[in-house]
């Protein structure tokens, strides 16, 4: 399979900026997706990286390095709502998610 | 406002009996895809739908489980019989052509086998 690897949770503070990691297998790789998903609803999608570089939308920005199999989630201005579990999903022959990030903003 | 949705929301049923879920796509939308959800695995893809036929199957356990498009605006997934291992929750999601990875989740069904 394709490994998705990103870590299990991480907390912040509200007006902090954090940064989710993921890593995944590049072979057969044709671009990354990241998803939020609060607890008890369904995943909502956030943004799609193809190619190498950093892609910005409002508060959150999504990096990708196809040659290191890396990408990262940036959230800026944290807020208290941005609490939620964060999907990185590599593109293959169909998309393979990483297992989530469980992600904790407090006051 | 389009949106995915799935009936039902909830379902408890014993081991042995039979489970469907339905989704109805967005409309427009070809492709659509069944995911199970739970604690231990993440998401994972079961069934993989465009323009109605079966593209990826290969998640799901062919011995009980069974998903398909009767037509356009219905998709289903079939659990016969069902296990308690079976429980989690399971969504569907649909994309059109221009992403179509670019997925529209529906609400999901939660299911509890006991």
């Amino acid at each position: 399979g394709q490994n998705i690897d990103q870590p299990t949770e991480m907390t912040a503070t509200e007006g902090a900026i954090v940064q989710i990691n993921c890593t995944y297998q590049t072979s057969g790789f044709n671009g990354l997706f990241w998803y939020q998903q609060h607890a008890g609803e369904a995943p909502t999608f956030l943004s799609y990286n193809v190619l190498d570089g950093l892609e910005e939308k409002g508060r959150f920005s999504s990096f990708l390095s196809r040659s290191k199999g890396y990408s990262y989630l940036l959230l800026k201005e944290l807020q208290m709502k941005d609490s939620a579990s964060y999907l990185c999903a590599g593109l293959y022959s169909t998309l393979t998610f990483g297992k989530g990030t469980m992600l904790l903003v407090s006051p | 406002d389009a949106r995915v949705t799935q009936t039902p929301r909830h379902k408890v049923t014993e081991m042995g009996q039979e489970v469907t879920m339905r989704c109805q796509p967005i409309l427009g939308h070809n492709t659509v895809f069944w995911y199970r959800q739970t604690m231990m695995q993440g998401l994972e893809l079961l069934a993989y739908f465009r323009n109605r036929a079966p593209l990826d199957d290969s998640g799901m356990p062919k011995d009980r489980f069974s998903a398909e498009m009767p037509d356009a605006t219905l998709a289903t997934l079939k659990i016969q019989p069902s296990e308690p291992r079976d429980s989690a929750v399971y969504f569907c999601a649909s994309g059109g052509d221009r992403a179509a990875y670019e997925q529209y989740f529906g609400p999901g069904t939660r299911l509890t086998v006991t």
